[in-house]
C-alpha cells in the first residue's frame, strides 16, 4: 500500500540549532515533493517545492533535499528560531494524478530559546 | 487580502443536519480542492475542481457534494451529518500548472457534529 511516513514524535531543538525533518514514502513515483508549514489552527502554507530530477533546493534558512533511490526526502531549517515552531507537513504529486497532494501526517517541531 | 477564504471558521451542528461551507479565491486560480484533516492530522483530498469542473473526487460518501458556480468559488454541501464527519475542512486553490502546484489554502471549517 501506499504511504507518506514522517516523524510522529516531536522534535525539540535549541534556537539556533538545525533541524532535520525526514519524509519517507512507499509505491509513489512522485514527480513533486513539497514541503507546508502549519500552525494550529490555520491552513498549511507553502515553503519549498522539489522535483523528482532535483536534489537540493534552498530558500533563506531552508533546505530540501529529494532522494528518488531512498524514497525519502530531508527538510532543514538552519539557525532555528522560536518563531519556526510548526508542524511541517511533506506532501506528493505523482504524474498519474496531478493536482492530487498525498500529505504525511507531519513533524512538530518545537524550537526553545 | 485574503487569498483563500472560507466560512464559517467554527461549526457545531447535530447529527442529521445538513450543513454547507463556503470558499472563495481571489488568486485568480483554475483549480480549487476540498481537504479534510481527521484527529490524526491527515490532510486527505475530498474534490477538485478546474474551471467549474469536477477532476478529482476521492471516495467520499455522497452526503457531500461540491458546487462550483464559478472558478473563484467552490462549496461544500454536506447532508444527513455523521458524528464521522467531525474534522477540519480546508478548502486551497492553485493554478493549473504542471510546473508549479503549490496550493494555497485557507484557515479552515472545524466541523463538530453531536
Amino acid at each position: 500500500s501506499q504511504k507518506i511516513e514522517q516523524n510522529s514524535e516531536a522534535l525539540n531543538i535549541q534556537e539556533g540549532k538545525t533541524a532535520t525533518l525526514t519524509c519517507n514514502y512507499t509505491n509513489y513515483s512522485p514527480a513533486y515533493l513539497q514541503w507546508y508549514r502549519q500552525d494550529p489552527g490555520r491552513g498549511p502554507v507553502f515553503l519549498l517545492l522539489i522535483r523528482e530530477n532535483e536534489k537540493e533546493k534552498r530558500k533563506e534558512r531552508l533546505k530540501v533535499t529529494f532522494d528518488t533511490t531512498l524514497k525519502q526526502s530531508l527538510f532543514h531549517i538552519t539557525a532555528s528560531q522560536p518563531a519556526d515552531s510548526a508542524t511541517y507537513l511533506c506532501a506528493l504529486e505523482t504524474t498519474d494524478s496531478w493536482g492530487k497532494l498525498q500529505f504525511g501526517a507531519g513533524t512538530q517541531v518545537v524550537v526553545t530559546p | 487580502d485574503t487569498a483563500v477564504s472560507q466560512t464559517p471558521k467554527y461549526l457545531v451542528t447535530q447529527m442529521g443536519n445538513d450543513k454547507s461551507i463556503k470558499c472563495e479565491q481571489n488568486l485568480g486560480h483554475d483549480t480549487m480542492y476540498w481537504y479534510k484533516q481527521d484527529s490524526k492530522k491527515f490532510l486527505k483530498i475530498m474534490f477538485s475542481y478546474n474551471n467549474k469542473e469536477l477532476i478529482i473526487n476521492e471516495t467520499v460518501p455522497n452526503r457531500f457534494s461540491p458546487k462550483s458556480p464559478d472558478k473563484a468559488h467552490l462549496n461544500l454541501h454536506i447532508n444527513s451529518l455523521e458524528l464521522g464527519d467531525s474534522a477540519v475542512y480546508f478548502c486551497a486553490s492553485s493554478p493549473w500548472d504542471r510546473a508549479n502546484t503549490e496550493a494555497f489554502f485557507g484557515q479552515g471549517t472545524r466541523l463538530t457534529v453531536v
